[in-house]
């Protein structure tokens, strides 16, 4: 199975902050990854995908990059309703692993 | 509106069987694959199984390989899972989610990025 390390576990940004999470597998997934938002109770939601198509509907404040082992969702300037918690997933092999997750806060 | 509901969850003891349903409205469900994805409490999200439109290919987590069972009734717009032998780890909010499926003019596929999810149902498994 392809092993998936979300950094950082959590962070306490502030409203505007630019805010970066890296996901990192085991082996190369060339562009295959997605990245969700899950806030509590809730289920999550899909915000990129293939490392960096934006999901219709998701705010342009999020980007994602990266390909091969390395990639980064980036929130460009923060707002109250990104506190959440964010996790990525590769689709480049069965089972589609998850990371960890990272936990977001706002200040 | 575009949904996904389950249900089926409960209390159940180590050892028993329960079913889940996810019942699809908004959208045609014969068109998309869907996977069930569950999450223990407190944990991160893991991946459990995946059914392909039509029902003709299946693909399970290990941990769950044998014992669970992904199904789809087209007719009915419902995805089935059956969970046999449960375990206590198996302790978990149950979620279904919708595979994004993108057309061009000319053909159709999978990104396998899971875009429309249900609320989730509670399995419980304990003595």
């Amino acid at each position: 199975d392809i092993r998936m390390t979300q950094s950082p576990s959590s962070l306490s940004a502030s409203v505007g902050d630019r805010v970066t999470i890296t996901c990192r597998t085991s082996q190369s997934i060339a562009k295959y990854l997605n990245w969700y938002q899950q806030k509590p109770g809730k289920a999550p939601k899909l915000l990129m995908y293939d490392a960096s198509s934006l999901q219709s509907g998701v705010p342009s404040r999020f980007s994602g990059s990266g390909s091969g082992t390395d990639f980064t969702l980036t929130i460009s300037s923060l707002q109250p309703e990104d506190s959440a918690t964010y996790y990525c997933q590769q689709i480049y092999s069965l089972p589609y692993t998850f990371g960890q997750g990272t936990k977001l806060e706002i200040k | 509106q575009v949904q996904l509901v389950e249900s089926g969850g409960g209390v159940v003891q180590p050892g028993r069987s329960l079913r889940l349903s996810c019942a699809a409205s908004g959208f045609t469900f014969s068109d998309y694959a869907i996977h069930w994805v569950r999450q223990a409490p407190g944990k991160g999200l893991e991946w459990v199984a995946v059914i392909s439109y039509d029902g003709s290919n299946k693909n399970y987590a290990d941990s769950v390989k044998g014992r669970f069972t992904i199904s789809r009734d087209n007719f009915q717009n419902t995805l089935y899972l059956q969970m046999s032998s449960l375990r206590p780890e198996d302790t978990a909010v149950y979620y279904c989610a919708r595979d994004k499926r993108d057309c061009s003019s000319t053909s159709c596929f999978r990104h396998d990025a899971f875009d429309i999810w249900g609320q989730g149902t509670k399995v419980t498994v304990s003595s």
